[in-house]
């Protein structure tokens, strides 16, 4: 496809579950970020990809979160034992070349993610 | 740590009128980003201002950059319905400053009433 493909588009998950959401990046981006999105907020940083490389992880709100990217492509976000306060959007976001050149980013839809 | 402001957070403007969302930013930075998010949707890149003095222009819109005075605005002008939205300034790492964030401000929420 042409843009940034997230899966699922909608996640309900019980308290203590294990979730993955998925981000498919546009072929050949280099940069890779996740954002999570609040109602009402602007999107906050999470976690950055330099092709297979994670450069930034500062982000991540606990060791819950662990993102991957193992060949430099498609992006998976896990969240273990999720947490009320995990319930938000979750965006992913590629750009053509690293982080730091003046490149914008193209969004996914974005998961929403609610936890009960 | 790198903060960005928006102000104002929310603003509901009559239809034809003109109005500006201003955007400040906390450290050194040339290079700042306008996104466009409508409501359940995610967010479109509006434009892309990578000088001190930079202006880009598109339809009713105008965004420029003050990277001394660490400020960006976004001008509407003669304002009409579809411009409602959320708008989000963004600012990425300068090279040298160790991280990789593009840091979103807080948005500003437009309606234009007819």
């Amino acid at each position: 496809g042409a843009g940034v493909s997230q899966s699922p588009r909608y996640k309900v998950a019980k308290r203590g579950q294990d979730v993955a959401l998925r981000c498919d990046p546009i072929s050949g981006h280099v940069s890779l970020f996740w954002y999570q999105q609040a109602l009402g907020q602007g999107p906050e940083f999470l976690t950055y990809f330099q092709n297979e490389a994670q450069l930034d992880k500062s982000g991540l709100p606990s060791d819950r979160f662990f993102a991957e990217r193992p060949e430099g492509s498609v992006s998976t976000l896990k969240i273990q034992r999720t947490q009320q306060e995990d319930s938000a959007v979750y965006l992913c976001a590629s750009s053509p070349r690293r982080s730091g050149v003046g490149e914008k980013l193209f969004f996914g839809s974005g998961t929403q993610l609610s936890v009960l | 740590e790198l903060k960005v402001e928006q102000n104002p957070l929310f603003l509901s403007m009559q239809e034809g009128k003109n109005y500006t969302i201003y955007c400040n930013y906390s450290t050194t930075s040339d290079r700042l980003y306008w996104y466009r998010q409508d409501p359940g949707k995610s967010l479109e890149s509006l434009f892309v201002l990578l000088s001190n003095g930079a202006v880009k222009q598109e339809g009713r819109l105008m965004a420029s950059l003050d990277t001394k005075a660490r400020l960006s605005t976004l001008h509407i002008t003669a304002a009409v319905h579809d411009l409602s939205a959320t708008y989000f300034c963004a600012v990425d790492p300068t090279f040298t400053s160790g991280t990789y964030k593009y840091i979103f401000g807080t948005g500003t929420r437009l309606k234009v009433l007819a």
